[in-house]
C-alpha cells in the first residue's frame, strides 16, 4: 500500500523558477523524508522533518509539515537544470517497526 | 568508500527460473530493505530486516525470499512464483532510525534491473 501520494505527478518549469511538490499521507508518523532519484539510479536522501517540526531548510530546499492535514510540501528555490529528477516523500509510521513507505513521486523537469 | 553495492546491474531471466540479487553494505547499518519500482511508479517494500537473522515481509513479499545471515548482506531471490518480476529492484540500508541521534535516512544502492524473457 502506498502511504504517500505526491502532487503533481509531473511538473515542468523554467530554470530560475521555484518548484513546489506536495505529499499527503494516511497514518500518524514519526518523521517524513524527501528523496531524489535521477533516471535509472538509486534514491538520494534530501531532508528529514520530524513530526514535532513544522518547517525545515537545507540550502535551496524548504520542507513544511502539517500533521493535522497529514501533508508536507517540498519547495526548491531558484531551480537549475540539474534539479531535473523524480522526487519522493517517505514516511515512518508510528504504528509499525522502522521502515519507510514511499509515495508515487513527482517528476520534475527544469528547462534551461 | 562506504556505501551499498548491488549486483548485477542488469539481469535477464527465463520464465520458471529463480534469480538472486545481491546487496552488500559496509556502512555498519543494522537495517536493510528491498524495494521494487515499476516504470513511472513509486517504491514498494518487498522485505526488510532490522537485525541479523531476522526479517519481515513488506507489502509485496509474495514470490520473493530473503536471508540475513550477515550484517553486511541481504540477498533477494526472485522465485518462479513471482508472476510479473520485470522491474527495477532497489536495496537500501539505515540505522534503525528511532534511537537518539539517528537520522533514519536510507542509503540506496544503484539498483538491479530484472527482465523476464
Amino acid at each position: 500500500s502506498q502511504q504517500g501520494e505526491e502532487d503533481p505527478q509531473a511538473l515542468s518549469i523554467q530554470e530560475g523558477e521555484n518548484a513546489t511538490m506536495n505529499c499527503s499521507y494516511k497514518t500518524s508518523i514519526n518523521n517524513l523524508q524527501w528523496y531524489r532519484q535521477n533516471s535509472g539510479r538509486g534514491l538520494v536522501h534530501l531532508i528529514l522533518i520530524r513530526s514535532n517540526e513544522r518547517e525545515k531548510h537545507s540550502g535551496r530546499l524548504r520542507v513544511t509539515l502539517d500533521t493535522s492535514k497529514k501533508s508536507s510540501s517540498l519547495l526548491i528555490t531558484a531551480s537549475r537544470a540539474a534539479d531535473t529528477a523524480s522526487y519522493f516523500c517517505a514516511t515512518d509510521a508510528t504504528d509499525s517497526s522502522y521502515k519507510l513507505i514511499f509515495g508515487s513521486g513527482t517528476r520534475l523537469l527544469v528547462r534551461p | 568508500d562506504g556505501g551499498i553495492t548491488q549486483s548485477p546491474k542488469y539481469l535477464f531471466r527465463k520464465e520458471g527460473q529463480n534469480v538472486t540479487l545481491s546487496c552488500e553494505q559496509n556502512l555498519n547499518h543494522d537495517a536493510m530493505y528491498w524495494y521494487r519500482q515499476d516504470p513511472g511508479q513509486g517504491l514498494r517494500l518487498i522485505y526488510y530486516s532490522q537485525i541479523v537473522n531476522d526479517f519481515q515481509k513488506g507489502d509485496i513479499a509474495e514470490g520473493y525470499s530473503v536471508s540475513r545471515e550477515k550484517k553486511e548482506s541481504f540477498p533477494l531471490t526472485v522465485t518462479s512464483a513471482q508472476k510479473n518480476p520485470t522491474a527495477f529492484y532497489l536495496c537500501a540500508s539505515s540505522s534503525r532510525g528511532r534511537r537518539v541521534g539517528e537520522t533514519g535516512e536510507l542509503f540506496f544502492g544503484e539498483g538491479s534491473r530484472l527482465t523476464v524473457l
